[in-house]
């Protein structure tokens, strides 16, 4: 099936400083990605959804100048938590669909801890 | 905003057949209904997708009734290893938009 990854696996950062994570489509072209966020023992919760070489979509709630979305290829995107607070610390984690499936593949996550 | 709802946890033995439900009232008209397994610390993987009536795969089968306002995910004879939390993946209509809405997850738990 098609690979999905993340990078970093996990990471810690000081509150106030600003994180990057990226997912990419290892073997195929990913028209669209997904980004999700979970917190313990709780479901995910999509943030915002970006098609390739337009701006993200985010979910109400979902602040966009503090989770900043690229997605300038067909194989990459990433998110960028700016100015991170501990109550930003959780599991993100993306996915990303092709042009002719409904399907999503998932990438493994990142854990980020903010302290 | 209308939910996706599943049951918190179910337990079974090994060996058994399991049946989980999804129940999403609000489904968009041309969605699909997909399920997924998750584990500690990992991404959701793909166990099934169906649109209407029943689709089976070589892991699962899953069956979606006529209205689709709710699915079954069923697994056939569960071994420990199908331990995890399981989910379904819809999209919701919410007046004119359409918000994909993952349920709220049940954890299986297969006991020896």
């Amino acid at each position: 099936g098609a690979v999905v990854s993340q990078h970093p696996s996990w990471v810690i950062c000081k509150s106030g400083t600003s994180v990057k994570i990226e997912c990419r489509s290892l073997d195929f072209q990913a028209t669209t990605m997904f980004w999700y966020r979970q917190f313990p023992k709780q479901s995910l919760m999509l943030m915002a959804t970006s098609n390739e070489g337009s701006k993200a979509t985010y979910e109400q709630g979902v602040e966009k100048d503090k989770f900043l979305i690229n997605h300038a290829s067909l194989t990459l995107s990433t998110l960028t938590v700016t100015s991170a607070h501990p109550e930003d610390s959780s599991f993100y984690i993306c996915s990303a669909s092709g042009r002719a499936s409904y399907e999503q593949y998932f990438g493994p996550g990142t854990r980020l801890t903010v302290t | 905003l209308a939910k996706t709802t599943q049951p918190i946890s179910m337990d079974s033995y090994e060996g058994q057949e399991v049946n989980i439900t999804c129940s999403h009232n609000n489904i968009a008209t041309n969605d699909y209904i997909t399920w997924y397994q998750q584990f500690p610390s990992q991404g959701p993987r793909f166990i099934i997708q169906g649109y209407k009536t029943k689709v089976t795969n070589e892991v699962a089968s899953l069956f979606i009734p006529a209205d689709r306002k709710s699915s079954t995910l069923s697994l056939p004879r569960v071994s420990l290893s199908d331990t995890a939390v399981y989910y379904c993946l819809v999209g919701i209509s919410s007046g004119s938009a359409r918000q994909l809405t993952f349920g709220s997850g049940t954890q299986l738990t297969v006991l020896p």
